[in-house]
């Protein structure tokens, strides 16, 4: 079974449309997270969320919209794509999102954005 | 977070043990080491962690010093799926994590 899954894997858009990637983890965690990969191979937090609250929100352009409906998904929206929003995004879980420092992220597979 | 500093890249070969170095040095008394690996833009894979005590899993193990400023990461007997970009990084209680550069391992037959 899928720990942490992602969909789609690719996606390729023009510029100036909105998408969507949806994330799904079926380990039980209480936090869930999106990264983006960008061409140089930085990872990079985004938001964090923790039982469907924000509690990580790095800069990150208004167009980008995570959605959490319950704690077992966290979907990502991005409107009005960009050239520069061509990155790998990955979605991550863990069990508590607390101030633990313990507390270890599994990682999805990841989703290919390519804007045009 | 505190900043790590990892080879950019070490080559190890197929059967040996691989031991990857990491410096943290400025890293504080509640701090966590973990160890992340990334197979070919795949999504990271989380190896192992430690606070002060070495550590061993079904993966790795992972070699803390006592002062903390410093640990070695081992897989034991590298196989050519062990290639890969290896992340040492240190955490605290905020849960994201700073992925650095990481060190690119190849492993040669």
């Amino acid at each position: 079974d899928t720990a942490v899954s992602q969909t789609p894997k690719y996606l390729v858009t023009q510029m100036g449309n909105d998408k969507s990637i949806k994330c799904e983890q079926n380990l039980g965690h209480d936090t869930m997270y999106w990264y983006k990969q960008d061409s140089k191979k930085f990872l990079k937090i985004m938001f964090s969320y923790n039982n469907k609250e924000l509690i990580i929100n790095e800069t990150v352009p208004n167009r980008f919209s995570p959605k959490s409906p319950d704690k077992a998904h966290l979907n990502l929206h991005i409107n009005s794509l960009e050239l520069g929003d061509s990155a790998v995004y990955f979605c991550a879980s863990s069990l508590s999102g607390l101030a633990g420092a313990g507390d270890t992220q599994y990682f999805g597979p990841g989703t290919r954005l390519t804007v045009l | 977070d505190a900043k790590t500093t990892q080879p950019t890249s070490m080559d190890c070969a197929e059967g040996r043990a691989a031991n990857l170095p990491c410096n943290h040095s400025t890293i504080s008394g509640n701090e966590y080491v973990y160890w992340y690996r990334q197979i070919h833009s795949q999504g990271p894979q989380y190896i192992i962690h430690g606070l002060k005590n070495n550590e061993t899993n079904e993966m790795a193990s992972l070699i803390i010093t006592e002062d903390r400023k410093s640990s070695t990461l081992i897989l034991p007997h590298a196989t050519l799926r062990d290639t890969a970009v290896y992340y040492c990084i240190v955490k605290t209680g905020a849960n994201n994590l700073f992925f650095g550069t990481g060190t690119r391992l190849t492993v040669i037959p």
